[in-house]
């Protein structure tokens, strides 16, 4: 059974880093074809896209997040990182991480349950 | 790159069909097959339902259905039943290898 899980703090103040946790299982993020993105909710808004790691250490980033943006990955421990810089209130979301396999496109077919994380002083 | 656009609501009868369109560009939508499509209900992760434009993930619903004409991509959902009420949105990979979401759509079975 393939799953994931999000952890870090719920709650950070404005110009910190927030450093997020995707532990996942059932899964190798060393097989071809394996991805893994970070994706965020703003209460009552869209989803939105943020970054990816890939099998091959590939990473890629949102063009309007780049520069506060760093993923890495753990395969050892099973784990994405991602790390976000000078926090804003409009940062306010709930972080989702996602798988994304071959044969799928770049569908994400497994999603952890997501960790809310405010930012205010 | 700008979200892709989604209407904002739709609403439909039990048993009637609901299409909602995502429209986009040469270089997301219409560029790629990459365009997927997901089901969130209230305070949960989204759900995978139509990924490469036309294909269903095993244990979906074949009522769920996925299509794509130039930069508009739809997901129609046949039979309406109750628990379809959600919210729906679209994303498609783009020419710079990011991804990008729709707005979301919210369907109400009325």
């Amino acid at each position: 059974q393939v799953t994931l899980k999000e952890s870090g703090p719920a709650l950070v103040k404005p110009t910190q880093t927030l450093t997020l946790a995707c532990t996942f299982s059932g899964f190798s993020l060393s097989t071809t074809g394996m991805r893994v993105s970070w994706i965020r909710q703003p209460p009552g808004k869209p989803l939105e896209w943020l970054a990816r790691i890939e099998w091959d250490d590939d990473k890629i980033y949102s063009t309007s997040l780049k520069t506060r943006l760093t993923i890495s990955k753990d395969t050892s421990k099973n784990q994405v990182v991602l790390t976000m810089t000078d926090m804003d209130p409009g940062d306010t979301a709930t972080y989702f991480c996602a798988r994304t396999r071959l044969g799928t496109g770049y569908a994400f077919d497994i999603w952890g349950q997501g960790t809310k994380v405010t930012v205010s002083a | 790159q700008s979200a892709l656009t989604q209407p904002a609501s739709v609403s439909g009868s039990p048993g009637q069909s609901i299409t909602i369109s995502c429209t986009g560009t040469s270089t997301d939508v219409g560029g790629y097959k990459y365009v997927s499509w997901y089901q969130q209900h209230p305070d949960r992760a989204p759900q995978l339902i139509i990924y490469e434009v036309t294909n269903r993930p095993s244990g979906v619903s074949n009522r769920f259905s996925g299509s794509k004409s130039g930069d508009t991509a739809f997901l129609t959902v046949s039979g309406l039943q109750a628990e379809d009420e959600a919210d729906y949105f679209c994303t498609s990979y783009t020419n710079i290898a990011t991804l990008v979401f729709g707005g979301g759509t919210k369907l109400t079975v009325l």
